[in-house]
This record gives C-alpha cells, sequence and structure tokens, in this order.
C-alpha cells in the first residue's frame, strides 16, 4: 500500500540539464515536502506546499524550482543540474487535520541522482 | 531559527547493551518533536513523537524543555535496531515542515 510515490529510483544526468523529479501521494495531505539527504548532514529542506499552486522555500533552495498544479502531486525541478546536486530526494506529505496523524511526515522512497 | 543536533554520527553497542541517541535543540516557542528511523533499504518512517507519549519498539523518549533535549532510549537492545535514526522538530503554530538533525547511525553488534 505505497501511499508516496516518487516516480525515478535513480536517475544520472549531466551538467546543465534540466531534471524533473515527480511525487504523487495518494492519502489526500495537504502539505508536501522535498528535501535532500546527505550523509553527516542529514535532512535539508528543500521547499514545501500548503496547497495548491503554493509553495515556500525551505533552507536550501537554491538551484531549485516546484510546481504544484494538482492537489496530489509536488514536482521539484532542476533548471540546470550541478554536480553538487548530486544526492538523494525525499519527498513526504502530511495533514494539518485535528487528528492523530496530524503533522507526521510519510516519505516516498526516494530519488537517487547522480549529476556527472 | 530552529535548529537540532546530534552529536553522534555513529553508536556501536552490543546485543543487550543500553542505548541512548542523544538529541538536542533550539527553538524559541513551544516544539513538537520526533524520531524516525531508516531501516536498510527502507524508507524513513516514524518511529515516535513526544506528545503521544508512547513506547514504539522498546524505545522511549522524553522532551525535557529546560535540557532542551529528547534522546532517545532503550534499555536492551537488539540487532534488528541497527537503523539510522533522525531527530526532527516542528515549531507548533509555525512552518509544518520539520527541521531535521543530521542523524545517528546505531550499529548493535551480536
Amino acid at each position: 500500500d505505497v501511499k508516496v510515490t516518487q516516480s525515478s529510483r535513480y536517475l544520472v544526468k549531466r551538467t546543465g540539464e534540466k531534471v524533473f523529479l515527480e511525487c504523487v501521494q495518494d492519502m489526500d495531505h495537504e502539505n508536501m515536502f522535498w528535501y535532500r539527504q546527505d550523509p553527516g548532514l542529514g535532512l535539508r529542506l528543500i521547499y514545501f506546499s500548503y496547497d495548491v499552486k503554493m509553495k515556500e522555500k525551505g533552507d536550501i533552495p537554491e538551484g531549485y524550482s516546484v510546481s504544484r498544479e494538482k492537489k496530489e502531486r509536488f514536482s521539484l525541478i532542476l533548471e540546470s543540474a550541478s554536480t553538487n546536486q548530486t544526492s538523494m530526494y525525499l519527498c513526504a506529505s502530511s495533514t494539518t487535520g485535528p487528528t492523530s496523524g496530524a503533522n507526521v511526515l510519510t516519505f516516498g522512497a526516494g530519488s537517487r541522482l547522480t549529476v556527472l | 531559527a530552529q535548529r537540532v543536533t546530534q552529536p553522534e554520527k555513529l553508536l556501536s553497542v552490543f546485543k543487550g547493551a543500553p542505548v541512548e541517541l542523544k538529541c538536542n535543540y533550539s527553538y524559541s516557542g513551544s516544539p513538537e518533536l520526533f524520531w524516525y528511523v531508516q531501516y536498510s533499504r527502507q524508507r524513513l518512517q516514524l518511529l515516535l513523537r513526544h506528545i503521544s507519549r508512547e513506547s514504539i519498539k522498546g524505545f522511549t523518549a522524553d522532551l525535557n524543555k529546560g535540557e532542551t533535549s529528547f534522546h532517545l532510549k532503550k534499555p536492551f537492545a537488539q540487532e534488528e535496531d541497527s537503523a539510522m535514526y533522525y531527530c526532527a522538530l516542528s515549531g507548533l503554530g509555525g512552518r509544518r515542515a520539520l527541521t531535521f538533525g543530521s542523524g545517528t547511525r546505531l550499529q548493535v553488534q551480536p
């Protein structure tokens, strides 16, 4: 019962290429997030979204953009990939309602991007 | 600004030994604290959160506001506890995104 699906598990791209990472959730969650996970640095927030067409910068938004045209889908875009963007990218979603699961992140399996 | 510090990159213990994974935080308001775990080849998942005040897989964590800590403890480690553990913070009433620490890898040796 996969609930957060990231379209690509492994990608290899060249410097300067445009990269799209797609994420879909089926839990009707309002909030969606993109993190990157690097050894020794943990998870760092790139962008998040509270609602359709809304987005907010996280801690490391430089070099990235996002799109949320539908509630269930949140895309991360690297306009011009660089080698320092080689990383594991994690998508997550959460709800903010008055439920026991509020504010708990459900993560996707991750997308490992290598930029050559 | 909110920050989470996990001072240990690696913690290695023997099976049956007690475990304490340290987590300290910095936040000016009232935080909500979480522990997430990632087992080998699995997704990151919630282990426990402080508002639930429950024990999961034998792990407990108590929020100490005076020391701004949320250490994760287990009295007797098992080999299946070997994983990467992340402490995370959410500012209640603030942004809904979690701030994560750098993680601690727990190795439980037989």
